[in-house]
């Protein structure tokens, strides 16, 4: 049972939007930043988006994150078939001196 | 390009030992911070443990406290899990990645590919 709750799948149309979930608590998001991962079928997670909103270089302005109380959301526009992947919210607990992740979505492009 | 490349997964029987390392390259290993991450068959991924970048401060998650151990080689650019008393929960790819932190914030990249552990016997 993951501490940080994601939507099993999301799914839409290519050129869409999707938004995927974060849900957690006062004492993990509602205090930390909130970084996102995608991991690719077979492939590394890859960071896509940390300090709840940032992008790292060279992930497209397509991929956009923000954070409210307790909650977390990744939005991605323009929705290509090469989207399709899990995607992961993820947190570092200063207090604690640990991570936590989300069980991950699985995105589906129609 | 930075790189992280695990090895050392292996078939083991509950119970059992085995070492998994992670070799950096193309950035200043000693400089930074590591963790290992796992992904059990068809599940998310779980955080397991950190270490600084001298090696004296590591944290574990509860599920492997007291059976692995990190560790690292920063004249060889190495990360390694001893991992003890392997039970069939601990069946896994287990990622290496790279932890930055800066104001609070903390994040993961970037990612090896991982190694495969099976506890079974």
């Amino acid at each position: 049972q993951s501490v940080l709750t994601q939507p099993p799948s999301v799914s839409a149309a290519p050129g869409q939007k999707v938004t995927i979930s974060c849900s957690g608590s006062s004492s993990n998001i509602g205090k930390n930043y909130v970084s996102w991962y995608q991991q690719l079928p077979g492939t590394a997670p890859k960071l896509l988006i940390y300090g709840n909103n940032k992008r790292p270089s060279g992930i497209p302005d397509r991929f956009s994150g923000s954070k409210s109380a307790t909650s977390a959301t990744l939005g991605i526009t323009g929705l290509q078939t090469g989207d399709e992947a899990d995607y992961y919210c993820g947190t570092w607990d200063s207090s604690l001196s640990a991570g936590f992740f989300g069980g991950g979505t699985k995105l589906t492009v129609l | 390009e930075v790189q992280l490349v695990e090895s050392g997964g292996d078939l083991v029987q509950p119970g059992g030992s085995l070492r998994l390392s992670c070799a950096a390259s193309e950035f200043t290993f000693k400089n930074y911070e590591m963790n290992w991450v796992r992904q059990a068959p068809g599940k998310g991924l779980e955080w397991i443990s950190y270490i600084n970048g001298d090696g004296n401060t590591r944290y574990y998650a509860d599920s492997v406290k007291g059976r692995f151990t990190i560790s690292r080689d920063n004249a060889k650019k190495s990360l390694y899990l001893q991992m003890n008393s392997l039970r069939a929960e601990d069946t896994a790819v287990y990622h290496c990645a790279r932890v930055s932190f800066t104001g609070g914030d903390g994040w993961f990249d970037p990612w090896g590919q991982g190694t495969l552990v099976t506890v079974s016997s």
